[in-house]
């Protein structure tokens, strides 16, 4: 079945630094990529999503592509804020409507 | 817009005793699911509601049954409750299967003992 993989955590940076989470995903067709957010004590909520192959989902700072061809959809920031601390889920939906997740990266930002 | 709303929020349970977990939405959206989060494990799904009147089985349904009531509510049932069902539960909901936003619950935190 449909599955995701994502970098393991926890990840520690420093204010300003640049973060990346890789995420790799098995799918039949052409699924639909998340990344979700879930900050201490709260659900999950969308980051930013791409539909189809070679789009660019992009909020907050946060950017995301669609790679088909490497089964792809790594999360990048250019300049992370303490804000930014949380957990980050990748996501997929495909033709079968479930919503699968990875097991959650733990961002840690330090002033 | 109270969005999902997920009841109770805390719950502990001692083991073989029986519960469900209350989960309604006022989007209008056409699915429902159920995860829990584990630890290491990230969310799980455990059953989904593609639309109502339809529900399947996700990566770990044994233990839990559900029931989607109608359009706003989709409820999970443990029967007899095992320490290994100790877990945050979400509840989440999403207009078209999941290929647009899904909508979280806070979470119910259920302890087993």
């Amino acid at each position: 079945g449909d599955s995701v993989t994502q970098m393991e955590g926890p990840v520690t940076l420093s204010e300003e630094a640049f973060l990346t989470i890789n995420c790799t995903y098995t799918a039949t067709g052409y699924p639909s990529l998340f990344w979700y957010v879930q900050y201490p004590g709260e659900g999950l909520q969308l980051l930013l999503k791409a539909t189809k192959a070679d789009d660019k989902g992009s909020n907050k700072g946060f950017e995301a592509t669609y790679r088909k061809e490497t089964t792809s959809f790594h999360l990048e920031k250019g300049s992370v804020q303490v804000s930014d601390s949380a957990v980050y889920f990748c996501a997929l939906s495909g033709n079968d409507y479930k919503l699968s997740f990875g097991a959650g990266t733990t961002v840690t930002v330090r002033a | 817009n109270a969005g999902v709303t997920q009841t109770p929020k805390f719950q502990v349970l001692k083991t073989g005793q029986s519960m469900t977990l209350q989960c309604a939405q006022d989007m209008n959206h056409n699915s429902m699911y159920w995860y829990r989060q584990d630890p290491g494990m990230g969310l799980r799904l455990i059953y989904y509601s593609a639309s109502e009147g339809t529900t399947d089985k996700g990566e770990v349904p044994n233990g839990y049954n559900v029931s989607r009531l109608n359009k706003r509510e989709f409820s999970l049932r443990l029967e007899s409750a095992a320490p290994s069902q100790t877990s945050v539960y979400f509840c989440a909901s999403s207009d078209t299967g999941g290929f647009t936003e899904a909508f979280f619950g806070q979470g119910t935190r259920l302890t087993v003992v």
